[in-house]
Order: structure tokens, then sequence, then C-alpha cells
């Protein structure tokens, strides 16, 4: 299986501040990676798939990078509305996998 | 639009079986698969298994082997998931989820989460 780990697992930002969040996979899954936000109390939603493309209607500070096993989540001026969880989730094989999540708060 | 909306929260005992529904709209039910991930209090995600509505054929998370159970019904294009031998570490969120259209699988849109809670 592939095992996915998410680094920070918490980061204090300010609004306005580039994040940047970073994730690794334990073996090739090339761009099969997709991120998504969680707000308390909801569903994720889907922020990036395949990697680097910007779901639909998703702000285009919010960007994603990276293949083979190293991939990046950066938010370029965070917002209000950014302060939130974030997931990474590979698809490249069976089981699907999460990272374990970043937290993103207020400074 | 495409949605999904799970059914209420449950209370149940040690020992028991619980039983979630997944009603879906907006797209050809036997089309997509369905996933069911699940959320422990203040921790991440963790995928349990998935149905492929189309055939029934599912596919599990060696963790829930032999006590989980996915089913569909296409005349109401709802799933199913049962988990049975609940235990006090099964109390979550579970959430079902839809993988979308296209060629990366990923997951969306998701139900609104059915909230467990396992106690004696």
């Amino acid at each position: 299986d592939v095992q996915m780990t998410q680094s920070p697992s918490s980061l204090s930002a300010s609004i306005g501040d580039r994040v940047t969040i970073t994730c690794r996979a334990t073996q090739s899954i090339t761009v099969y990676l997709n991120w998504y936000q969680q707000k308390p109390g909801k569903a994720p939603k889907l922020l990036i798939y395949g990697a680097s493309n910007l779901q639909s209607g998703v702000p285009s500070r919010f960007s994603g990078s990276g293949s083979g096993t190293d991939f990046t989540l950066t938010i370029t001026s965070l917002q209000a509305e950014d302060f939130a969880s974030y997931y990474c989730q590979q698809t490249s094989s069976t089981p699907p996998s999460f990272g374990g999540g970043t937290k993103v708060e207020l400074k | 639009q495409v949605q999904l909306v799970q059914s209420g929260a449950e209370m149940k005992k040690p020992g028991a079986s619980v039983k979630i529904s997944c009603k879906a709209s907006g797209y050809t039910f036997t089309n997509s698969f369905i996933h069911w991930v699940r959320q422990a209090p203040g921790q991440g995600l963790e995928w349990m298994g998935k149905i492929n509505p189309g055939d029934d054929v599912t596919t599990f998370g060696q963790k829930f082997q032999g006590r989980l159970t996915m089913t569909t019904d296409t005349s109401t294009s709802t799933v199913y998931m049962q988990l049975s031998g609940l235990r006090s570490e099964d109390t979550a969120m579970y959430y079902c989820a839809r993988v979308g259209d296209g060629f990366w699988r990923w997951f969306g849109p998701w139900g609104q989460g059915t909230q467990v809670t396992v106690s004696s």
C-alpha cells in the first residue's frame, strides 16, 4: 500500500502569507495526487486534482505541483476563509490513501 | 447538480451493527464508484472501501475485512454501508464520496457525513 506523509501537521500564518504544504508518497504515484480542504464540521472539498489541476470554482491563489513521490500545495496569499485543514490523497492504486492532514491556523 | 445525501446520526452499543445510507442524485448512478471514508474525532481521513453500483463489486480496506458490507439499490440510487461488531474506536464521522468524472479518480462531491457514536 502507498503511504502518504504530509508536512507540517500544523502551521500558523497571517492573512496575506504564502503557505506551502508538502506531501510525500512511499512510491511513485506519477500525478495521481489530489488536495482537499476541510473546514470544521464539514465534508472535505476538492481543490486540486491530478497534482496541478485547479478544480472549477477554486480560487487561483491555490496551486499544486509535483510528480512521482513529492508534491506541494501552495496558497499564494492566505485569506480568512482559507483557515482550515488540508489533506493530500493518492489515487494511483487501491487502497487510495490520505496524508495525515495539515491544519492552517491564524497566527 | 450532483449530490450525495446521507442518513442521520446513529448511536450504537458495542457489538452492534450500523447501516448508513447515501442517496445519489444529479448523475447516472451506475456510472460512478462510491467510496466510504471515516474520520475519528480530531483525526484524519481513513478510507474504508468502495462499491461499483454498476455491478455491485466491492473492495474493502484490510482493516475492515469481515466487518464491512456495501450494497446498492439502483431503484432509489442509494448506497448502503454496514459496519458490524462495533467498538468504541469506530466512533467517527462517516462520509460517502463519488469518484469524479475523468481520469484522476478524485472524490467529489462528498456526502454531508453521518456521525456514528459507539458507547455502552
